[in-house]
């Protein structure tokens, strides 16, 4: 147990409202990351965090954007959301050097 | 980008068969992980290697990072129910960029 939680860990929402994921740590790791999980496409990252406000994004980042304020939180937030966006979103931090990358529990999120 | 191709995608064995997967990548890899996800749960770490031709065990399961470091394999030995999954391998080439994972494989075991 990495000390990783994700609230909420389920959501429904319409489309066009705007939705933020935190992703909460108790072990003030350096690295976060956000990324969603869809069938036939694994894990994609979609944007991470090598610091406090320190940002970069991933490979799926277009209709995301995060904050990270506090080592603990980072938060994942789409702006106006749209169906596509309907998938898991797990968050991840990175131990010792970025090697080993631990997941949160997963939040579901479902776009009516 | 990098690309990892994982395979299978997809293997049902009998309980207390040996189960073989792996990965290859594009491009070298200086660590390797392998994952495993229950259904509902967030992926779980089994494995890490960070060595090219290292082989670590935990319990029934083995992994290898391949000498060519584009490359490893997971086996499980004497495979039992609870080893119902998926499976992910995950690489990353220097200590500072993300982990590139793969599709993952499925794995379903008949009792």
């Amino acid at each position: 147990d990495a000390g990783i939680t994700q609230s909420p860990r389920h959501k429904v929402t319409e489309t066009g409202t705007p939705v933020t994921l935190r992703c909460h740590q108790t072990e003030n790791h350096r690295y976060m990351y956000w990324y969603r999980q869809d069938p036939g496409h694994g894990l994609r990252l979609i944007h991470y965090s090598y610091g406090v406000k320190d940002t970069d994004k991933g490979e799926v980042s277009d209709g995301y954007s995060v904050s990270r304020s506090k080592t603990e939180d980072f938060l994942l937030t789409l702006e106006s959301a749209t169906s596509s966006q309907t998938s898991v979103y797990f968050c991840a931090i990175s131990t010792r050097d970025n090697n080993e990358q631990f997941f949160g529990p997963g939040t579901r999120l479902t776009v009516l | 980008g990098q690309q990892l191709n994982q395979s299978p995608q997809s293997m049902f064995i009998q309980e207390g068969e040996d189960v073989s997967m792996n990965c290859t990548s594009s491009s070298i890899f200086n660590t390797w992980l392998w994952y495993k996800q229950d259904p509902g749960e967030g992926p779980v770490l089994l494995i890490a290697l960070y060595k090219a031709g290292e082989l670590t065990s935990n319990g029934r399961l083995t992994a290898q990072f391949g000498i060519t470091r584009k490359d490893s394999f997971l086996n499980i030995s004497a495979s039992i129910p609870s080893d119902v999954g998926i499976y992910f391998c995950a690489g990353r080439d220097s200590g500072n960029t993300p982990l590139v994972f793969g599709k993952g494989t499925r794995l379903s075991v008949i009792a």
